[in-house]
């Protein structure tokens, strides 16, 4: 079974609106740690956001929030005011703290930002 | 500034050929990974490492090895074995929940 599924293969949006990028998750660890990456053409891998399970609050980074929603196990992208430079792959990944440091890795979405 | 250095960018490769990935890092990070990425698939794990002289294998193994003699270097070698290893390459180390990937080897085999 997939422990992170991105359901969304491909998202448009256009310059200056939000966009919501999905991210479900199944472990049975209760202590995790969810990540969101950027991935341009270039293919590195560019850190935006992490939250911990046990975080009350939801992390926000800039322009970027992760809306968390624990009993759904749902680890959403929130990307407020869409810019041309955000066209990119975006990755959700999670990390069981009960086992190695290993990431997991969602599929992935294409986000492309038109003018 | 501290990061990490994949070496070379792309890479050909022939049929039956092994071929080493450099990867290396001056971060003072002791776990070190590396990933594979297909169109498609989004990153899957093929070794990591939590300490020097010790790694473990990841989902997707087979046809690589890695070795890990000191902290700074996780260098992996696609074998024969490995049946279809035209893919990108990423490399990562981590300290705590920072991780910090390198910029990738494109392998290609001709």
């Amino acid at each position: 079974a997939q422990k992170i599924t991105q359901t969304q293969p491909g998202m448009f949006v256009q310059e200056k609106e939000a966009v919501t990028l999905d991210c479900t998750y199944d472990t049975s660890d209760p202590s995790y740690g969810l990540f969101w990456y950027k991935q341009p053409s270039s293919g590195e891998m560019i850190f935006l956001i992490y939250q911990g399970s046990y975080d009350q609050q939801n992390a926000t980074e800039g322009r970027y929030s992760l809306n968390f929603q624990k009993a759904r196990k749902s680890a959403n992208l929130v990307i407020s005011a869409s810019q041309l430079g955000d066209s990119a792959m975006y990755f959700c990944a999670m990390r069981e703290n009960s086992g190695y440091s290993t990431l997991t890795f969602g599929k992935g979405t294409m986000l492309l930002v038109s003018p | 500034d501290g990061g990490i250095t994949q070496s070379p960018k792309y890479l050909f490769r022939k049929e039956g050929q092994n071929v080493t990935l450099s990867c290396e890092q001056n971060l003072n990070h002791d776990a070190m990974y590396w990933y594979r990425q297909d169109p498609g698939q989004g990153l899957r794990l093929i070794y990591y490492s939590q300490i020097v002289n010790d790694f473990q294998k990841g989902d997707i193994a087979e046809g690589y090895s890695v070795s890990r003699e000191k902290k700074e270097s996780f260098p992996l070698t696609v074998t024969s074995a490995q049946k279809n290893p035209t893919a990108f390459y990423l490399c990562a180390s981590s300290r705590g929940y920072g991780y910090t990937f390198g910029s990738g080897t494109r392998l290609t085999v001709v």
